[in-house]
This record gives structure tokens, C-alpha cells and sequence, in this order.
């Protein structure tokens, strides 16, 4: 079974469109991530949500918003797309942490190309 | 302020040959530190940790890195390079028990040579 979970894998869109990844885990984790590594493979932090609650927002364009109906679910929807916004975004989940830092568990991915 | 330098971006070493990836971190308190692999069209696997528990950390698939507070590094290592070892690999540093302030390194493409 697939821990964390990311649709759709790949996405070619033209720019100016609005499009959405959606990302589920199944490991009854309560913090999610979302990641954009780009074409030199630098990855950065770009949300995480705590049951469903924000705790992390880096500098990233207000033309991404992400949404956590649940828990188990954490999705990213780009608007007005531009050339730049080209990567693969990977989301990711931990359980909360008591002492210690958690392991986190990725998602294969969703390659977004902006034509 | 936390930051993490990948030392080469490409190694290359032959099957059966040490493997030696270097990591040097810089923060201004005691660090948790972490090794990934990312395969080819894969999402990141975590291949080991430091949470101060012991400098010698052991992993997954042979793996194991050393804290060195003097030398502010967490080298990987494996002893003897497989095929299934090409991959890319990541450093990264967190001062915060939430996993998702980590700073990563650039990375490092390991390729093995039969």
C-alpha cells in the first residue's frame, strides 16, 4: 500500500491555467508538506499544515494555495501558472512530534511542465 | 541560522568500492541531521538520522554516517558500492524538531561503474 500518495504524476499545462495536485497519506500522520524541487534538483519547503492547521508558509507566491480538508489530505492549487512554476513537487508526511525530530515520508512526486 | 554544504555533486566510484559522501552543516545550536536517496523519478527516502543519540549512525542499505562536532560534518559512508546504489543523495539540517524546516542540501549524484 502506498504510504503518501500524489495525483496526478505528471501535468503539462499551458501557462495562465489553474491547476491543482492533490497529495493523501495513509499513515495517520497529522503534519503534511508540500516541496518544489527544481530542474537542478534544490529542494525547498514550501507549506506544512498540522491538523489542517498552517504552520509553515514560506516566501511563495500568493498564486499557490494549499487547502487540508483532513488530516490524510494536503493539496496545492496553482493559479495564473507561469514558466517558473516547472518542477516536481513532492509532498510529504509526520506523525507530530513528542521528542525528536520525526521521520518524513515522500511522495513520488507530480512533474508539472509549463508550456 | 542553519545551512548544509554537499562537498562534490558527482562521485563516482566502482561497484565493490567505499562510497564517501560529504556533508559539512553549520548552525548555531545542536542540529538533527539527516541522509536521503532519491531514485531516479522517486520521491525522497530517508536513509538515516542524527538526533544526538550516538555520532555513529547507522541506516538503511548499509549506510552510515558519523557526527563529528570538531569538524561540523555528518559524512556518509558505505563500504562496499552496489549498482542499486546510483542515486541521488541529500544532506540536510534542522535546528526544530518539525522536519519541515530542514535546509537541504544541493545534493550529490552517486553513479557506481560496473
Amino acid at each position: 500500500d502506498t504510504a503518501v500518495s500524489q495525483t496526478p504524476k505528471y501535468l503539462v499545462t499551458q501557462m495562465g491555467n489553474d491547476k491543482s495536485i492533490k497529495c493523501e497519506q495513509n499513515l495517520g500522520h497529522d503534519t503534511m508538506y508540500w516541496y518544489k524541487q527544481d530542474s537542478k534538483k534544490f529542494l525547498k519547503i514550501m507549506f506544512s499544515y498540522n491538523n489542517k492547521e498552517l504552520i509553515i508558509n514560506e516566501t511563495v507566491p500568493n498564486r499557490f494555495s494549499p487547502k487540508s480538508p483532513d488530516k490524510a489530505h494536503l493539496n496545492l492549487h496553482i493559479n495564473s501558472l507561469e514558466l517558473g512554476d516547472s518542477a516536481v513537487y513532492f509532498c510529504a508526511s509526520t506523525r507530530t512530534s513528542t521528542s525528536g525530530v520525526e521521520t518524513q515520508y515522500f511522495g513520488p512526486g507530480t512533474r508539472l511542465l509549463v508550456l | 541560522a542553519q545551512s548544509v554544504t554537499q562537498l562534490g555533486s558527482h562521485v563516482s566510484v566502482s561497484e565493490g568500492a567505499l562510497v564517501l559522501l560529504r556533508c559539512n552543516y553549520s548552525s548555531s545550536v545542536p542540529p538533527y541531521l539527516f541522509w536521503y536517496v532519491q531514485y531516479p523519478n522517486q520521491g525522497l527516502q530517508l536513509l538515516l538520522k542524527y538526533t544526538s543519540a550516538a555520532t555513529l549512525v547507522k541506516g538503511i542499505n548499509g549506510f552510515e554516517a558519523e557526527f563529528k562536532k570538531s569538524e561540523t560534518s555528518f559524512h556518509l559512508t558505505k563500504p562496499s558500492a552496489h549498482m542499486s546504489d546510483a542515486a541521488e543523495y541529500f544532506c540536510a539540517v534542522s535546528t526544530d524538531t518539525n522536519a519541515g524546516k530542514s535546509t537541504f542540501g544541493d545534493g550529490t549524484t552517486l553513479t557506481v561503474k560496473p
